[in-house]
């Protein structure tokens, strides 16, 4: 079946510090990824998105690239601020279905 | 619009109750989804519905579970009786998947709380 693996937190960094977050994923077909963002007390919220293989998915100065040989999508700060402190979440839809997949979320802590 | 709503924020229940979540679908969409959150399980999805339908309630932890979408924009999710172990975040996110798109917008979750 599919599934997302994601690496564990927390990640503990200081501000301006340079951010990576691994996703790699498991799928039969061509799967449209994702990375969520929750802040604490809120709901999820989409970061940015990928549908196809050397798709780079941005927002916010987040960055992901959709590896399909390495079926990877990492996500990427340059240079993280206290605001960025949340829970992220990688996730799969497999293509012509409609619910996500998600990964077990790992935790940002981002000190000044 | 003013995204996907969820009621209450918070439930305090005693075992053994009866409780009822809610959920408004933003205006248009066409999938609703359940998702249970949890520090040792993490987000899992409990059921989606497309058009109204539910297509799979695979994660629907045990038949104390239901979930209901009467019309496309409203969807309860009811636990009957309520147990300890159902505390938990409960949210529900809609998506519109005519195009393929799965993008999924949440609400800001239901804190359940059953003592």
């Amino acid at each position: 079946g599919n599934s997302v693996t994601q690496m564990e937190g927390p990640v503990t960094l200081s501000e301006e510090a340079f951010l990576t977050i691994n996703c790699t994923y498991t799928a039969t077909g061509y799967p449209s990824l994702f990375w969520y963002v929750q802040y604490p007390g809120e709901g999820l919220q989409l970061l940015l998105k990928a549908t196809k293989a050397d798709d780079k998915g941005s927002n916010k100065g987040f960055e992901a690239t959709y590896r399909k040989e390495t079926t990877s999508f990492h996500l990427e700060k340059g240079s993280v601020q206290v605001s960025d402190s949340a829970v992220y979440f990688c996730a799969l839809s497999e293509r012509g279905f409609q619910k996500l997949v998600f990964g077990t979320g790992t935790r940002l802590l981002v000190s000044p | 619009d003013a995204g996907v709503i969820q009621s209450p924020r918070h439930e305090v229940t005693e075992m053994g109750q009866e409780v009822t979540l809610r959920c408004k679908p933003i205006s248009g969409h066409n999938s609703l989804f359940w998702y249970r959150q949890t520090m040792m399980r993490g987000l899992e999805l409990l059921i989606y519905f497309n058009n109204n339908v539910p297509i799979d309630d695979s994660g629907m932890p045990e038949d104390r579970f239901s979930a209901k979408m009467p019309n496309a924009s409203f969807s309860t999710l009811k636990i009957q009786p309520s147990e300890p172990r159902d505390s938990a975040v409960y949210f529900c996110a809609s998506s519109l998947t005519s195009t393929g798109n799965t993008e999924a917008f949440f609400g800001q979750g239901t804190r359940l709380t059953v003592v």
